[in-house]
């Protein structure tokens, strides 16, 4: 079956610089990519996507990046800010349903 | 417009108990699944159900029973709860399979003691 990898775990960051999460995935099948923020207590949210005829998708400050040949994805999140602290879960399509990858969590230090 | 609405927010249950976690969607979404959160291992997928009458089981489904009777509900129950049940428990909808545009609702707190 599918198995997504993610990396770093944990990632801290200066207000202001860049932040860039990896994920990897098995399943050559795999077609669409989401992203997810999940703040404390709540759950998780999409915050972008991608498809797998798309090798990159922006959305203001974020922007995720997709090599099929090399089955990785990037998220990358510039200009951060105190409240782009959270978990961040990128997930892969597997038939009818996700696998997601065990989750960054992200630390904007002011 | 309420979403994915998730009862109970805690829950504290003894081995052996059952119980069920409710889930409701009012954005007509065909597809619901549940899954858990576990510290470090992501979001696993218990159960999932492509529209009404319809329920399939996912990575992690043991001791854990769905069905889906109506297009707006799709609840959760377990079935004698034990330790390993501990988790964060979260239903999502979309309007396709495949969970393009998933909504999350805000999770179950459930500990087993």
């Amino acid at each position: 079956g599918e198995n997504v990898e993610q990396h770093p775990s944990t990632l801290s960051v200066q207000e202001g610089d860049s932040a860039v999460i990896k994920c990897t995935y098995s399943d050559s099948a795999s077609n669409y990519f989401p992203w997810y923020k999940q703040e404390l207590g709540k759950g998780p949210q999409l915050i972008i996507d991608i498809r797998s005829n798309v090798g990159e998708k922006k959305d203001q400050r974020i922007a995720v990046t997709l090599n099929k040949t090399a089955k990785h994805f990037s998220l990358h999140i510039t200009e951060t800010q105190p409240e782009d602290s959270a978990v961040y879960f990128c997930a892969a399509s597997y038939g009818q349903n996700f696998v997601f990858g065990p989750g960054t969590r992200l630390s904007v230090l002011p | 417009n309420a979403g994915v609405t998730q009862t109970p927010k805690f829950q504290v249950l003894k081995t052996g108990q059952s119980m069920t976690l409710q889930c409701a969607q009012d954005m007509n979404h065909e597809y619901m699944s549940w899954y858990r959160q576990d510290p470090g291992m992501g979001l696993r997928l218990i159960h999932y159900s492509v529209g009404a009458g319809i329920t399939d089981q996912g990575e992690v489904p043991n001791g854990y029973n769905v069905s889906r009777s109506t297009t707006e509900d799709f609840p959760l129950r377990l079935l004698s709860a034990a330790p390993s049940q501990t988790s964060v428990y979260f239903c999502a909808s979309s309007y396709s399979p495949g969970g393009v545009g998933y909504t999350f609702g805000s999770g179950t707190r459930l500990t087993v003691v």
